[in-house]
């Protein structure tokens, strides 16, 4: 079993669709979650950041970490064409040999068409 | 863009050849993370660097190997290579290691 699962899609929808991407994870000495945003041909940017359990928002984006059932979830409100692209989710813990080092899910493929 | 800067973009080369990828991380980074990208792998962790010295290892082959510089630029050398080695190859750097990271645009690697 890999230590994250992401379904890898593809997913499609239509413009202005609330968008759900979401990870689960194995390992329970992850700490920080991410989500990194991925066009094709480029290098992973960061989307969001969140440590531990809980929600952040920022704009149109909601990043959930459910440390209990080891799921965290990406949504997107309103989205738009731009957002097309793979979304990966990461995540490292904060103790052990593993500090520091990023966990990726497969990533998950997504269009948005207008 | 993120600060962190790959060079080169492109890199065709033939099996059993040996190649060079070069890393400068964001200002003020000490942390240097390589990472390979391959169609049916994902994103996988190399190897990570911290002020010079070597902190984590992952899955990173016998054949591979890298190096961080006084000036915090990163070097990864790719030694004997295989057609399996083709992949995309990211640098990420973050301050001290737990904060987020930030990576680079990444160099394609095609053996042949």
């Amino acid at each position: 079993q890999k230590e994250v699962e992401q379904d890898p899609g593809p997913l499609s929808v239509p413009e202005g669709a609330i968008v759900s991407l979401n990870c689960t994870y194995s390992n329970s000495a992850f700490q920080y979650f991410m989500w990194y945003r991925q066009y094709s041909r480029k290098g992973p940017e960061l989307l969001m950041y969140t440590y531990s359990s809980g929600n952040k928002e920022d704009g149109r984006f909601t990043a959930q970490v459910d440390k209990s059932s080891k799921y965290i979830s990406l949504f997107i409100r309103d989205s738009q064409p731009s957002d097309s692209a793979t979304y990966l989710c990461a995540m490292s813990a904060d103790r052990g040999s593993t500090l520091g080092r990023l966990y990726f899910g497969r990533g998950t493929q997504l269009t948005v068409w207008p | 863009d993120s600060g962190v800067t790959q060079t080169p973009k492109h890199l065709i080369t033939a099996t059993g050849q040996r190649v060079t990828l070069r890393c400068s991380p964001r200002s003020g980074d000490l942390s240097v993370y390589w990472y390979q990208q391959s169609l049916d792998q994902g994103l996988q962790f190399l190897i990570q660097y911290y002020n010079g010295e070597e902190r984590a290892k992952g899955n990173i082959l016998e054949r591979f190997s890298a190096q961080q510089f006084p000036d915090l630029h990163s070097e990864l050398n790719l030694s004997s290579l295989e057609l399996g080695d083709s992949a995309l190859y990211f640098c990420a750097s973050s301050v001290e290691g737990l904060e987020t990271q930030y990576f680079g645009p990444g160099t394609r690697l095609l053996v042949l």
